[in-house]
Order: structure tokens, then sequence, then C-alpha cells
């Protein structure tokens, strides 16, 4: 069956450090590759998406370059905020259903 | 646009009372509905798929006598806590899809609700 592995949280970073966080996938066929954020509290949000091999998903200064051939869609941000501070998950879907990672949870220091 | 909303965010009950969650898609027509329960630092686990008009798919585990679906429209869907036990206590957050999207797996969540069964 289909899953993801993405990095064991949680990260902590300062304020404008580069931020990756790694996610790879098991999958029959091609998947759509999402990551979501969930702030404390809240439900999920979309961050970003990619449908098909070689495109990146961008929003908020966040990137995530699907990867077919390594099977990975990792996200990455140049420069962090303490606002970023949250669960990321990594998300695989096909088929009308999606898998989520554990989540990662990150902690941006001022 | 693409907002979904759960009502109520927060619910207290006593032992072996049914608990109702709505779920709305405000703006858009949800052809599927999703929904998950989330234990505290873990991630979201699918209880079950509910499509407009037909009776929900429930995941291997998940009693659905216990956990009851109705997805009476395509903009509302409701999940009932029958009988709730304290182990029922968790935060339950719903998803659905915008059957008008090209991506159509692309899913938008509510705000989950805060179920404590005392």
């Amino acid at each position: 069956g289909n899953s993801v592995t993405q990095m064991e949280g949680p990260v902590t970073l300062s304020e404008e450090a580069f931020l990756t966080i790694n996610c790879t996938y098991t999958a029959t066929g091609y998947p759509s590759l999402f990551w979501y954020v969930q702030y404390p509290g809240e439900g999920l949000q979309l961050l970003l998406k990619a449908t098909k091999a070689d495109d990146k998903g961008s929003n908020k200064g966040f990137e995530a370059t699907y990867r077919k051939e390594t099977t990975s869609f990792h996200l990455e941000k140049g420069s962090v905020q303490v606002s970023d501070s949250a669960v990321y998950f990594c998300a695989p879907a096909g088929g009308f259903k999606t898998i989520f990672g554990a989540g990662t949870r990150l902690f941006v220091k001022a | 646009g693409a907002v979904v909303s759960q009502h109520p965010s927060r619910v207290i009950c006593k032992s072996g009372t049914s608990v109702k969650i709505e779920c709305r898609s405000l703006d858009f027509q949800a052809t599927t509905m999703f929904w998950y329960r989330q234990f505290p630092k873990q991630s979201l686990m699918l209880m079950a798929t509910s499509n407009e008009g037909s009776k929900a798919t429930y995941e291997q585990g998940v009693e659905k006598d216990k956990f009851l679906i109705n997805h009476a429209s395509l903009t509302l869907s409701t999940l009932t806590v029958t009988s709730a036990h304290p182990e029922d206590s968790s935060f339950y957050i719903c998803s659905a899809n915008d059957q008008g999207l090209a991506v159509q797996e692309t899913q938008y969540f509510g705000p989950g609700t805060r179920l404590l069964v005392l």
C-alpha cells in the first residue's frame, strides 16, 4: 500500500535560518503531492501542492519539488519566521484518498 | 474560497451521551467529505469517507455503529459519536473535496472539534 515517511521533529531553528523537512513516499502510480500546515489548536491548511513529476509547488516562501526518481517531496524555505512555527504534514494523494505523514513540528526562535 | 466550517469547536459531555459534529462546505459543493481523528502530537487517522447520498466507507477498525456519519447534502456532513466514553476524547477534523477543482484530491479542512468525554 501507499506510505509516507517524513523527517522526525521537533525541528528548532532561529529566525531567518534555512529550513528543510524531508519527505519520501511509496505509491502505486503517480500521486499528487501535498504539504499541509497545522497551527496550534487549528485544523490543517493546504500549504502547497504538485501534481506531476518536476512540478514545483510554492506558497508563502515555502517550496517543494515533485521528484519522481527519488519519490521525494522535500519542503524548503530560505528564511523562516517565528510565525512559521507549526506542524507540517507531507501527504501524497491518489484516488481521492490522502495519506498523511506523522507530521514534523517546527519551532522558530526569535 | 474553499472554506470548511465545523460546529461545535469544542464540546464536553458526560460518558454515555451522544455528540453530533457538523461539517459544512461554505462556498463550494463537496463531492466527498472525510472524517479524521487526531490524538495529541500525532498525525491524522482517517476514520471514514462519506459521499453525498450514499453510505459512508469506514476504515478498518472504526466502529460504524459508534461513529455515525450522514452526508445528506453536498454541503453538509455530520459525525455522531454515540454513547461516548472517555477514550473517545480526541480532536475530530473533517475535510472536503471541491468537485469543481481540477486537482480533485485537494482537501479543505475544517478547524476541528475538540471532544472531551468525562
